[in-house]
């Protein structure tokens, strides 16, 4: 049972363009969203985070956006760069005495920036 | 080096050995988690430890799985009779604390195969 779901394996965008990456899940109980970005042979890294009181949260050129009735949340990177380039897992974490030991993972989007 | 690091890198074996994995996390860090993936799989929880103790092993597939942790530092993954089917990327994480939010930092992973 995937509770965490990221539809689309793979993602291709111009660069200087903007990158919507998707997530969806199903748990209501989930209180807490990530998003890790992983480049080949490496380990994954905390890119941005989002608590379910907010609906957006911005990083530089990361923002993400929380859409809780829809149980859907989206990272966006504007302007993408080719150093974008990378496998993207959104993480989501149980409420509310819960926190990293509960984090379920999606199966990640490689991203593409096409220079 | 500062951050987490994980031996071996790769590792092949025979189907029916047994492989054990390490996991050196960052100092300081009293959480240490043990996830993996498997080809077109999203991260898969297998374990963590808060300090030496292991309160979640939900995640372990098999009793062929079992960790420790020693010292509050080194932890080591044991699969006892492999089988093609544990055949992954082990990755170890660590963080500061379990509870909250705290980021995690991973690894680079350890690329299992079972022949």
């Amino acid at each position: 049972d995937q509770q965490v779901k990221q539809n689309s394996p793979s993602l291709s965008v111009q660069e200087g363009r903007i990158s919507i990456l998707n997530c969806d899940y199903t748990n209501s109980m989930f209180d807490y969203f990530l998003w890790y970005k992983k480049y080949p042979a490496e380990g994954p890294t905390f890119l941005i985070s989002i608590s379910s009181i907010k609906d957006k949260n911005e990083d530089g050129r990361f923002t993400v956006f929380l859409n809780k009735s829809a149980k859907h949340l989206s990272l966006h990177i504007v302007p993408s760069q080719p150093g974008d380039s990378a496998v993207y897992f959104c993480a989501a974490s149980l409420a509310p005495n819960f926190g990293n030991e509960k984090l379920t993972f999606g199966t990640g989007t490689r991203l593409t920036i096409i220079p | 080096g500062a951050g987490v690091s994980q031996s071996p890198s790769n590792k092949v074996t025979e189907k029916g050995k047994d492989v054990e994995l390490r996991c050196d996390p960052i100092s300081g860090h009293t959480a240490l988690y043990w996830y993996r993936q498997s080809l077109g799989q999203g991260l898969e929880f297998l374990i963590y430890f808060q300090g030496n103790s292991a309160p979640d092993k939900s995640g372990l597939p098999s009793d062929r799985f079992s960790a420790e942790r020693t010292g509050g530092s080194v932890s080591t993954l044991t699969i006892q009779r492999t089988q093609q089917e544990d055949s992954a990327v082990y990755l170890c994480a660590s963080s500061l604390d379990a509870r909250g939010y705290e980021k995690l930092f991973f690894g680079s992973g350890t690329q299992l195969s079972v022949l």
